[in-house]
């Protein structure tokens, strides 16, 4: 089955700095590459996805770029203020044709810090 | 905005005893989930559904049921709780052809002592 790993695990960066954050997967079929963003004590938040069609994707600070052929996609945080700290996680899935789709596996997660 | 509501922020249990943790959204969304989250172990699929009365199981159903009766309520059901249960778990649901996009409850902090 599907496997996600994150790198890296933790990460400090100075306010206005930028943030990476991989992932790499193992299954080649997956073609649905989401982010989530949890802030302390809230539930995981969709922030932003990307699709296998696509090889980057932006909404303002945050981008996200896709390798299909490395299978690895990265979020990128531009800019980074003291709310971007939270814990990201990235995931892969399967789409099935009728959009009802297999299950979301998540990576192991990310705690970003930006220091003011 | 989609609300999902996870009925106790904390919980505290034996081990042993029977734990139900509910789970309810308020978008009319077909599908819902249970995950559990460790650290070092991102979030894992414990079971989900499609429908009412339909279950899967997903990558750690060991040790654990689900009860979907109606739309809106997911329930997580431990048979006999054990200290390797204790956890952060969260539910999610997602709209009929969205199933990637979840939205999640804050979650319920389990302890079993």
């Amino acid at each position: 089955g599907e496997n996600v790993e994150q790198h890296p695990s933790t990460l400090s960066v100075q306010e206005g700095d930028s943030a990476v954050i991989k992932c790499t997967y193992s299954d080649s079929a997956s073609n649905y590459f989401p982010w989530y963003k949890q802030e302390l004590g809230k539930g995981p938040q969709l922030i932003i996805d990307i699709r296998s069609n696509v090889g980057e994707k932006k909404d303002q600070r945050i981008a996200v770029t896709l390798n299909k052929t490395a299978k690895h996609f990265s979020l990128h945080i531009t800019e980074t203020q003291p709310e971007d700290s939270a814990v990201y996680f990235c995931a892969a899935s399967r789409l099935h044709g009728s959009g009802n789709t297999g299950k979301l596996i998540f990576g192991q997660g990310t705690t970003l810090q930006v220091k003011p | 905005d989609v609300k999902v509501t996870q009925s106790s922020r904390y919980l505290v249990k034996r081990t042993g005893e029977k734990v139900f943790l509910e789970c309810v959204q308020d978008m009319d969304h077909e599908n819902m989930f249970w995950y559990r989250q460790d650290p070092g172990l991102g979030l894992r699929l414990i079971y989900f559904s499609y429908d009412v009365k339909m279950k899967e199981k997903g990558d750690i159903p060991e040790g654990y049921s689900v009860s979907r009766e109606k739309k809106e309520r997911f329930s997580l059901i431990l048979e006999s709780a054990s200290t390797n249960q204790t956890s952060m778990y969260l539910c999610a649901s997602s709209p009929q052809g969205m199933g990637e996009k979840l939205f999640f409850g804050s979650g319920t902090q389990l302890s079993v002592l």
